[in-house]
């Protein structure tokens, strides 16, 4: 029979807005967090880190905040492109040294 | 550097035959992971390597897939015999050492089984 595909969540934004993505983790034992980025038909790209003694990281227009409490993580992309729309995935260490990718969510950023 | 390479990009092949897919990782990385990528299931890992000696395949689907990594240098992935089942994108992907340290991921190889 016909399978059903996973769709990922979706956040479309106009360009020059401001973007927010976000990411429920598990494993309160978890210490390390990655935001990943993948654009069509390309492996995932390193884009920003945390580790659990930091709550908040700024990079080159984005920064990741990290909520231990409700065990949230969230990328913010500032003044977001048409080159920023591709798959996020966040990846977090939980404790086994390998990184579990989340499902991932969707940026389309319209022009 | 010219980052991970894999090979092939894409491979055609049917059911019943056997598949072989190539990483080089990053000259220094001691870590090779690979992954299969679908839409069902997401991004999974199917077995990592440090200084080349495999550490976890509790992610390899079953005993058709099958993993080495004669040196620091080269892996290989192989199914054999390959089912439609196991269409997916699999990606390799290095890192400098084991731990929670970023992965620089291939182009990955998107493998259709007929």
């Amino acid at each position: 029979g016909e399978s059903v595909g996973l769709h990922l969540p979706t956040l479309s934004v106009q360009e020059g807005d401001n973007s927010i993505i976000n990411c429920a983790y598990s494993n309160s034992a978890s210490d390390y967090f990655i935001w990943y980025k993948q654009e069509s038909g390309k492996g995932p790209q390193f884009i920003i880190d945390i580790r659990s003694n930091m709550d908040k990281r700024q990079g080159q227009r984005v920064t990741v905040l990290l909520n231990k409490t409700v065990k949230h993580l969230s990328l913010q992309i500032a003044a977001t492109q048409p080159g920023d729309s591709a798959v996020y995935f966040c990846a977090e260490n939980r404790g086994s040294y390998i990184p579990t990718f989340g499902r991932g969510t969707s940026l389309i950023v319209h022009p | 550097d010219a980052g991970v390479i894999q090979s092939p990009r894409h491979e055609v092949t049917e059911m019943g035959q056997e598949v072989t897919l190539r990483c080089k990782p990053i000259s220094g990385h001691n870590s090779l992971f690979w992954y299969r990528q679908t839409m069902m299931r997401g991004l999974e890992l199917l077995i990592y390597f440090n200084n080349n000696v495999p550490i976890d395949d509790s992610g390899m689907p079953e005993d058709r897939f099958s993993a080495k990594m004669p040196n620091a240098s080269f892996s290989t992935l192989k199914i054999q015999p390959s089912e439609p089942r196991d269409s997916a994108v699999y990606f390799c992907a290095s890192s400098l050492s084991q731990g929670a340290e970023e992965q620089y991921f291939g182009p990955g190889t998107r493998l259709t089984v007929t």
